[in-house]
């Protein structure tokens, strides 16, 4: 089974913050939370990693509290082409039993 | 560098018959996975190797359904006697330690 809980779907609109919260109570003192995107007919696609506070780049914040029982992934100011599937996973060091959830679905509306 | 390929892209086939499915990893990628995803839901775990074993194979859902990495490398995904549930893109990923996953565009399975 999966170990995260995430909304099965999410609508925004263009120009505005989105942000999914994932859900992971079992979590290990090894494990690293990372989000992947998805749009139909290709694999996922690599976001953001973390491990705990606050991590960005040039896409993506993720938001990870102490307690590590979930994560955050926050978009700023979406674009059509944000539309995807959004997946968080969390898994120990060597990357194993890398199990998907069902996933975000998120719709961008103009 | 190259990503990961999948090979071939879409493949039919008649239920009974048997199919091999392959990935080329990203070179130096110990880990290797195999996932399955139908329609509308997300990828559903198959098998995991690191280096040629495999580590997991908890989600190979029968024993018509099996992987080899001989060299450490490139994986075959089979499957024996096919059935029309088997219909579904199957993906193929890699990473090396704590590096996020790569994945290819999948391999389209239709069984008719």
């Amino acid at each position: 089974l999966a170990k995260t809980t995430q909304p099965i779907s999410m609508d925004s609109y263009e120009g505005q913050e989105v942000n999914i919260t994932c859900s992971h109570n079992n979590i290990a003192t090894n494990d690293y939370i990372t989000w992947y995107q998805q749009f139909p007919s290709q694999g996922p696609r690599f976001i953001i990693q973390g491990y705990k506070t606050k991590v960005t780049n040039e896409v993506a914040s993720l938001f990870i509290p102490a307690d590590r029982k979930s994560s955050t992934l926050s978009l700023p100011r979406v674009s059509l082409s944000d539309t995807a599937v959004y997946y968080c996973l969390v898994g120990g060091p060597n990357n194993n039993d890398m199990r998907f959830g069902a996933g975000t679905r998120l719709t961008v509306k103009p | 560098g190259a990503g990961v390929s999948q090979t071939p892209s879409n493949k039919v086939t008649e239920k009974g018959k048997y199919v091999e499915l392959r990935c080329d990893p990203i070179s130096g990628h110990t880990a290797l996975y195999w996932y399955r995803q139908s329609l509308g839901q997300g990828p559903e775990f198959l098998i995991y190797f690191q280096g040629t074993g495999a580590a997991d194979d908890s989600g190979l859902p029968n024993d018509r359904f099996f992987a080899v990495r001989p060299e450490g490398s490139v994986s075959t995904l089979k499957i024996q006697r096919t059935e029309r549930g088997d219909s579904a893109v199957y993906l193929c990923a890699s990473s090396q330690g704590i590096s996020p996953l790569h994945f290819g565009n999948g391999t389209r399975l239709t069984v008719t």
